[in-house]
């Protein structure tokens, strides 16, 4: 079946470190993939989009990876602080069957950051 | 950045009652809205596409009847939660998109009681 997977245990993490987090994907066709952060009880903020023909995205701490081969992207937050702990939520756009572009969302990996 | 605005954040309502949230993208303008919900530890559900001057598209199992929405400008998508019951207490999201990507309301909690 078709899924999108992200860590499922919560991340803890140092404050100064650098945080990874993952989504894979299977039997999709991807156009690109998103990250988003989103704070309990708030909608997601976007953060970054990386295509399927890019390999890295970078963004101020932010970098993303993207892997067709593996069917994997990595979001990495470099000297993460306190205030960077959120849930964060990977969406895949892919084309289905039909030629339509769909969006697909993981769970979210809960990371927290320790001062 | 594109801001997505959501009215009201929070509202709690009897059963049987209809509750209307509306979503305004303040700075673009949105052909194409989403309205999600989503449960506590669970993923973004997609309810419905809402494409502007057109009907919705609902995702499979959702009721049209019971969620209307409603895309009358560009800048205006409203969700209306018709005869609600506590079973549709949850946490309405919308966003609206810009080019590939989706913005996002702060989101709007039902509660029926």
């Amino acid at each position: 079946s078709q899924k999108i997977e992200q860590n499922s245990e919560a991340l803890n993490i140092q404050e100064g470190k650098t945080a990874t987090l993952t989504c894979n994907y299977t039997n999709y066709s991807p156009a690109y993939l998103q990250w988003y952060r989103q704070d309990p009880g708030r909608g997601p903020v976007f953060l970054l989009l990386i295509r399927e023909n890019e390999k890295e995205k970078r963004k101020e701490r932010l970098k993303v990876t993207f892997d067709t081969t593996l069917k994997q992207s990595l979001f990495h937050i470099t000297a993460s602080q306190p205030a960077d702990s959120a849930t964060y939520l990977c969406a895949l756009a892919y084309y289905n069957a039909g030629n339509n572009r769909k969006l697909i969302w993981g769970l979210g990996t809960s990371l927290a950051v320790n001062p | 950045g594109a801001v997505v605005s959501q009215h009201p954040s929070r509202v709690i309502c009897k059963s049987g009652t209809s509750v209307k949230i509306e979503c305004r993208s303040l700075d673009f303008q949105a052909t194409t809205m989403f309205w999600y919900r989503q449960f506590p530890k669970q993923s973004l559900m997609l309810m419905a596409t809402s494409n502007e001057g057109s009907k919705a598209t609902y995702e499979q199992g959702v009721e049209k009847d019971k969620f209307l929405i409603n895309h009358a400008s560009l800048t205006l998508s409203t969700l209306t939660v018709t005869s609600a019951h506590p079973e549709d207490s949850s946490f309405y999201i919308c966003s609206a998109r810009q080019l590939d990507t989706q913005y996002f309301g702060p989101g709007t909690r039902l509660t029926v009681l």
